[in-house]
């Protein structure tokens, strides 16, 4: 299954745009990039999907690169509440898909 | 509609005994999944089912085990507890199976093995 690199951790401050990074190099034509993020005490929460084109939703973007080997997720103004464990995965269809979440990116977020 | 619910919410068991986890998933999903969560391991899959079925299944011993009930409420058991199993475990759902499906998760259950 294709895995994903994201950095152990990130800074940002409040009300400023943060763009979180994810690799992954050996995704498939038909693998899925989804972006989940998990708030302390939580289970994960859904952020965010796409396939080739960039995607927007009310809590974030998300950028893929033209050769789709990588992808950014966009927060557009941080908040406190955005301080969270962030997950990049790849999803493929049933009967292949073991989900790797790996460590993900914790956001720091500076008031 | 209802988030997912899982029960219990915290569980201390022996080591050796086993343990049955219930998932119940958002009203009309029919695919539910299963993670185990630590510090050591992060998030890793356990499995998936669908329709009853089990479709994908991660690295872990067959202690570990799970079934799916016509309503799509989903039980996972582990057997033979070890102190290892000491985890969060998320439960998942989504409408089908399919790669563009968006995961909902379970707040989880606390398992401490002693």
């Amino acid at each position: 299954d294709a895995k994903t690199t994201q950095p152990n951790s990130m800074e940002s401050n409040e009300e400023e745009p943060v763009h979180l990074p994810c690799n992954h190099s050996t995704i498939s034509g038909t693998d899925y990039i989804h972006w989940y993020r998990q708030l302390p005490s939580q289970g994960p929460e859904y952020v965010i999907h796409g396939l080739t084109s960039n995607v927007n939703n009310r809590m974030a973007s998300l950028a893929i690169a033209e050769d789709r080997k990588s992808s950014t997720l966009i927060l557009h103004r941080a908040t406190l509440r955005d301080a969270a464990v962030y997950y990049c995965i790849l999803r493929d269809g049933p009967g292949s898909y073991i989900p790797t979440f790996g460590r993900g990116t914790s956001l720091i977020v500076h008031p | 509609k209802a988030g997912v619910t899982q029960t219990p919410r915290y569980l201390i068991k022996t080591r050796g005994q086993q343990v049955t986890l219930s998932c119940s998933p958002i009203s009309g999903h029919r695919s539910v999944s299963w993670y185990q969560q630590t510090p050591g391991q992060g998030l890793q899959f356990l499995f998936e089912y669908f329709s009853e079925t089990q479709r994908n299944k991660g690295n872990f011993p067959g202690r570990f085990s799970g079934r799916q009930f016509s309503n799509s409420r989903s039980e996972m058991n582990v057997s033979t507890l070890e102190l290892g199993d000491s985890a969060l475990y998320l439960c998942a759902s989504s409408e089908t199976s399919g790669r563009a499906d968006e995961q909902y998760f379970g707040p989880g259950t606390r398992l401490t093995v002693t």
